[in-house]
């Protein structure tokens, strides 16, 4: 399988319940996004990862909580998350260098209740 | 805050010319990059400008006037399959792979 991938491709969840977003990535890259896009805003950076160590956060919630155990593979957890949480979730990497393009993956569709 | 302003939709039809324009004001800059997004899938790259002047790859061209803090993507020869969203980023040089994100033209081609 090549470029970025996530699972599920489509999420629903009740505000107490637990779950977790995967990203996987098969370009070599060492750098991993995660973004939130909501309708009418423009995509909104949340966390950065550049050879598995966060380099940012956009002042996300806790209640986000991302992981990153190898330069491939991205995780999002989630837990009591609100109704205006629900966004597509956009997973995309990089090479670890300035000013290239970053490749997204296909995205989550979450939807809070 | 990092300003980056885009029309929100347009509309042409087939084999027609459209130009979105993408105005910026940030603070640093190190390029420009053009994302096209259709409904349901992920935003793929188009182009990428960091100098002055027009960048041209095929049917689509993307100019930049770093002075005037302004760039345009501009399609050629229109397709119905080019109906999507078209999204503006700045690199703002300040963190490794931050960007900065308009909101996006929608634009919609009609036969």
């Amino acid at each position: 399988e090549t470029g970025v991938t996530q699972t599920p491709r489509h999420l629903v969840m009740g505000m107490t319940n637990k779950k977790s977003l995967k990203c996987e990535q098969h370009l070599g890259h060492n750098a991993m996004y995660w973004y939130k896009q909501s309708a009418k805003k423009p995509l909104e950076l949340m966390f950065v990862y550049n050879f598995k160590e966060q380099t940012e956060n956009n002042s996300v919630p806790s209640r986000f909580s991302p992981e990153c155990p190898n330069s491939s593979h991205l995780f999002l957890h989630l837990h009591t998350l609100q109704p205006e949480d629900s966004a597509l979730y956009l997973c995309a990497s990089s090479p670890m260098k300035t000013s290239t393009e970053q490749y997204f993956g296909p995205g989550t569709r979450l939807t809070v209740t | 805050g990092q300003n980056i302003d885009q029309p929100t939709e347009m509309t042409a039809t087939e084999g027609a010319i459209v130009q979105i324009n993408c105005t910026y004001q940030t603070s640093g800059f190190n390029g420009l990059f053009w994302y096209q997004q259709h409904a349901g899938e992920a935003p793929t790259f188009l182009s990428y400008n960091v100098l002055d002047g027009l960048e041209e790859k095929g049917r689509f061209s993307s100019f930049l006037s770093r002075s005037k803090g302004y760039s345009y993507l501009l399609l050629k020869e229109l397709q119905m399959k080019d109906s999507a969203s078209y999204l503006c980023a700045v690199d703002r040089g300040s963190t490794l792979g931050r960007l900065y994100f308009g909101r996006g033209t929608q634009l919609t081609v009609w036969p």
